[in-house]
């Protein structure tokens, strides 16, 4: 089945500067990337996502890069800000059969 | 309601105890899954529905575990003897088609004593 590792688990930035997390995946046959941000006792939300047939995605702060000869996906958030605190978690889903596989986390502090 | 709706959103049952979590999804929503959620780690898939058939149950940890979505909309996610374990945040999400993009609920914080 598919495994996605997830990096770095913890990361503390300081206001205005960027942060990256970054995910790898074994599975070819994954196809659809999401990112969600998930606040303490809310559920996940997504912020982004990518499918195979593209490199980069970007949403204003937010971007995603996909590699798929290394199989491995990044998100990258420009201008943090302290409301940018969360846990991200990564995905690899392959929509043709399978199941989404979640990283088991990043929690991002920004401090102000 | 505009998102995916969860209930209760705590439960506290004794070992052996049958539980029962409901998922009222977005309506207009075709698919819906469940995943289970242990502290400090990312969801893990349990199952997924596309309307109201069970496409595949292969995240489900036992045969204790049981989920059904009669009519395509309201799934509920059943737990008979409960063991400790079992202690989780459980997520349901829907989407319109397929397994993207899935929108979360708040989740169930299952605890067993």
């Amino acid at each position: 089945g598919e495994n996605v590792e997830q990096h770095p688990s913890t990361l503390s930035v300081q206001e205005g500067d960027s942060a990256v997390i970054k995910c790898t995946y074994s599975d070819s046959a994954s196809n659809y990337f999401p990112w969600y941000k998930q606040e303490l006792g809310k559920g996940p939300q997504l912020i982004i996502d990518i499918r195979s047939n593209v490199g980069e995605k970007k949403d204003q702060r937010i971007a995603v890069t996909l590699n798929k000869t290394a199989k491995h996906f990044s998100l990258h958030i420009t201008e943090t800000q302290p409301e940018d605190s969360a846990v991200y978690f990564c995905a690899a889903t392959n929509t043709n059969a399978g199941k989404s596989t979640f990283g088991d986390g990043t929690t991002l502090t920004v401090k102000p | 309601g505009a998102g995916v709706s969860q209930s209760p959103r705590y439960k506290v049952a004794k070992r052996g105890q049958d539980v029962a979590l409901r998922c009222d999804p977005i309506s207009g929503h075709v698919s819906l899954f469940w995943y289970q959620q242990a502290l400090g780690q990312g969801p893990e898939f349990l199952t997924y529905f596309q309307n109201e058939a069970q496409l595949d149950k292969s995240g489900l940890p036992s045969d204790r575990f049981f989920a059904e979505r009669p009519e395509g909309s309201v799934s509920t996610l059943k737990i008979q003897r409960t063991q400790q374990e079992d202690s989780a945040v459980y997520l349901c999400a829907s989407s319109y088609a397929g397994f993207q993009p899935q929108h979360f609920g708040d989740g169930t914080r299952l605890s067993i004593l």
